[in-house]
């Protein structure tokens, strides 16, 4: 079972459109963490969400950490072709006991020029 | 210090030949994660270290696999007797924690091909 479930898996857009991309859990989570990986290379953070309900912008990335904190969501305005790339969520679950950062599959995002 | 170094970049071995990786995390950092990544796939947890005691190993991990952190700094992969099924990227990450995050910084990973 995936404790992190993210959706959807591939997306294609055309450039100039907005794309949002979900992370789901059952879990609650202290933080979740958004890394992009591009082919080849390890996965590079991008922004770490601790409170619930918060929203963090990062140029045309907006990036929200559910009420809740079992989920988030990634909303790219007006995608260009250099956002490419594997996008991963991942966190430390609360009640888990341990301290390993369990990684969702990734939605790969391929944006057409 | 620029960030999490790995080495080798990419290992071609025959099968049942035995290969070690190495991880320098960023300096400061006291943890340390190594994960195994294949294609179309999340990074798949392997074993975790806070300075040098290794704390977690992945269940998922057999006994064909051992990883050391000497001295709480550079750590060590190896792989002994590889398997078709070993071929993957291998990432190292570092960390230190400060209260509830646990921000990971990766290298650009070891890729391995058994043949």
């Amino acid at each position: 079972t995936q404790l992190l479930e993210q959706s959807p898996q591939f997306l294609s857009i055309q450039e100039g459109e907005n794309l949002t991309v979900y992370c789901n859990s059952s879990s609650v989570f202290s933080s979740l963490q958004w890394y992009r990986q591009e082919p080849g290379e390890g996965p590079v953070l991008l922004v770490t969400v601790v409170t619930g309900g918060e929203v963090k912008k990062l140029k045309r990335l907006t990036f929200q950490f559910g009420d809740a904190r079992k989920d988030s969501s990634l909303h790219i305005t007006a995608a260009q072709p250099g956002d490419t790339g594997l996008y991963l969520c991942a966190g430390d679950p609360l009640m888990s006991g341990n301290n390993r950062l369990a990684f969702g599959k990734g939605n790969q995002v391929v944006v057409i020029p | 210090d620029t960030g999490v170094s790995q080495d080798p970049r990419h290992k071609i071995t025959k099968r049942g030949q035995n290969v070690t990786f190495r991880c320098d995390p960023i300096s400061e950092h006291n943890r340390l994660y190594w994960y195994r990544q294949t294609l179309g796939q999340g990074p798949e947890f392997l074993t975790y270290f806070q300075n040098e005691a290794q704390l977690e190993k992945s269940r998922l991990l057999s006994d064909r696999f051992s990883a050391e952190r000497p001295k709480g700094s550079f750590s060590t992969l190896e792989i002994q007797r590889t398997e078709q099924g070993d071929s993957a990227m291998y990432l190292c990450a570092s960390s230190q924690r400060t209260g509830p995050n646990t921000e990971a910084f990766f290298g650009q990973g070891t890729r391995l091909t058994v043949v």
